[in-house]
């Protein structure tokens, strides 16, 4: 059972076009997350949301529009692609109640967007 | 600001050697520290992690003590195998955050046979 899943895992696509990358977690967390990896492996968060609330939301284009239906899923979906978009995108998820692995994040595979 | 620097890779050692990778942060107040290791087409995965000065977080054979006199957190292992190449990063968490992670750059690691 995969515990942080994304999909797609590779998305090419032409510039302007819009697309949408799906995360979902069944560990039960209440707080999830957006990365972006570029070329040269750094990797940044772009959003997070707790409950399904915003809470942390980086300087990021509103090109780009996180979506969370519920707790165990966040949604990305972004407007008008740009080539320097391109970079691999990755969701993790993390819960705030008390345990061992609290606020520990655990991240998906990766989506590898490419934007020709 | 908060930031992480770690040494640049890649890393290329003989598999049994040691290994070293450098990190240190800037932080206001007092971070919690992690590594994190990316393996070949995976996400990332803790490794270990430290929430007080002093602390020693291990695991795998891993291990990275947490000096805040140095603001170091570096990462070690005695002998390190083929099946430990892998992109490490280093990371810390400033309390109050809302549990956002402040990446290194991260350092490719290499062990060849």
């Amino acid at each position: 059972d995969t515990a942080v899943s994304q999909t797609p895992k590779y998305l090419v696509t032409q510039m302007g076009n819009d697309k949408s990358i799906k995360c979902e977690q069944n560990l039960g967390h209440d707080t999830m997350y957006w990365y972006k990896q570029d070329s040269k492996k750094f990797l940044k968060i772009m959003f997070s949301y707790n409950n399904k609330e915003l809470i942390i939301n980086e300087t990021v284009p509103n090109r780009f529009s996180p979506k969370s239906p519920d707790k165990a899923h966040l949604n990305l979906h972004i407007n008008s692609l740009e080539l320097g978009d391109s970079a691999v995108y990755f969701c993790a998820s993390s819960q705030t109640r008390e345990g061992m692995s609290k606020n520990i994040q655990y991240f998906g595979a990766g989506t590898r967007l490419s934007v020709l | 600001g908060n930031s992480v620097t770690q040494m640049e890779g890649p890393v290329t050692l003989s598999e049994e050697a040691f290994l070293t990778i450098n990190c240190t942060y800037t932080a206001t107040g007092y971070p919690s520290l992690f590594w994190y290791v990316q393996y070949p087409g995976e996400g990332l995965q803790l490794l270990l992690k430290a929430t007080k000065a002093d602390d020693k977080g291990s695991n795998k054979g891993f291990e990275a003590t947490y000096r805040k006199e140095t603001t170091s957190f570096h990462l070690e292992k005695g002998s390190v195998q083929v099946s430990d190449s892998a992109v490490y990063f280093c990371a810390l968490r400033i309390s109050g955050g809302y549990n956002k992670l402040i990446f290194g750059a991260g350092t490719r690691l290499a062990v060849h046979p």
